[in-house]
């Protein structure tokens, strides 16, 4: 059975810290990664990684994937309040009529204090 | 900078009554899907669309379920005779392609309507 796995499910740091968020894949028929990051609605949309070991940034967040061992991570430096959300991890499989529908993760909550 | 939205946020049925939810994609995407995500548990595909059929669809998409395409702009989803276990938040998703080449471009999410069945 197809699985995305992400780690740790909570997290609780201070302004200013480091994170690294954790995402391990089984699916077969792989095509991409992707990272969203959900408040209160709509999981919004960070990255899509499809090649191994090519980093993607945006501002303070950055994320990398490594198709070998079948993981990526997220880290996000010097973490603000506004952070504090659900990281949701979502591995997109393709399918027979080649659209893709993705497997996600159980998510990870941020909590960032001031 | 273009959204889905989905309407209406929040529905409260009877068990046993019908459901329509509705999603207007971006409006240059032309890959559409629905996922729902009960409380507490991971968000769950329930099926996706292309060129006015269903690509794929998942073991909880069964015949209760339907999807339709019903103008040039909305997407819905239909729900017949909900279930206590139906509660949960539906999302839509779109994603961009070109005829009948999918890009590979990441899917954008609405902001979800919550169904609450009693």
């Amino acid at each position: 059975e197809d699985k995305v796995v992400q780690s740790p499910l909570s997290l609780v740091v201070h302004e200013g810290d480091t994170v690294t968020l954790n995402c391990s894949y089984e699916v077969t028929n792989f095509r991409s990664l992707l990272w969203y990051k959900q408040e209160k609605k709509a999981p919004t949309f960070l990255f899509m990684l499809t090649s191994s070991g090519i980093e993607k940034k945006s501002g303070r967040l950055s994320s990398i994937l490594d198709k070998k061992e079948l993981f990526s991570i997220l880290n996000i430096t010097a973490t603000q309040t506004g952070d504090s959300a659900v990281y949701l991890c979502a591995v997109e499989e393709k399918d027979s009529s080649n659209t893709g529908k993705l497997i996600f993760g159980q998510g990870t909550t941020l909590q960032v204090k001031p | 900078e273009p959204e889905v939205t989905q309407t209406p946020s929040h529905q409260v049925t009877q068990m046993g009554q019908e459901v329509i939810l509705r999603c207007v994609p971006i409006s240059n995407h032309l890959y559409f899907y629905w996922y729902r995500q009960i409380l507490g548990q991971k968000v769950e595909f329930l099926v996706s669309f292309y060129n006015n059929e269903i690509s794929e669809k998942s073991e909880i998409f069964d015949d209760q379920f339907s999807v339709e395409r019903p103008d040039g702009s909305n997407f819905t989803l239909k729900i017949r005779s909900t279930k206590l276990e139906d509660s949960a938040m539906y999302f839509c998703a779109s994603s961009e392609g070109i005829g009948e080449y999918f890009l590979g471009q990441p899917q954008h999410f609405g902001d979800g309507t919550r169904l609450s069945i009693l």
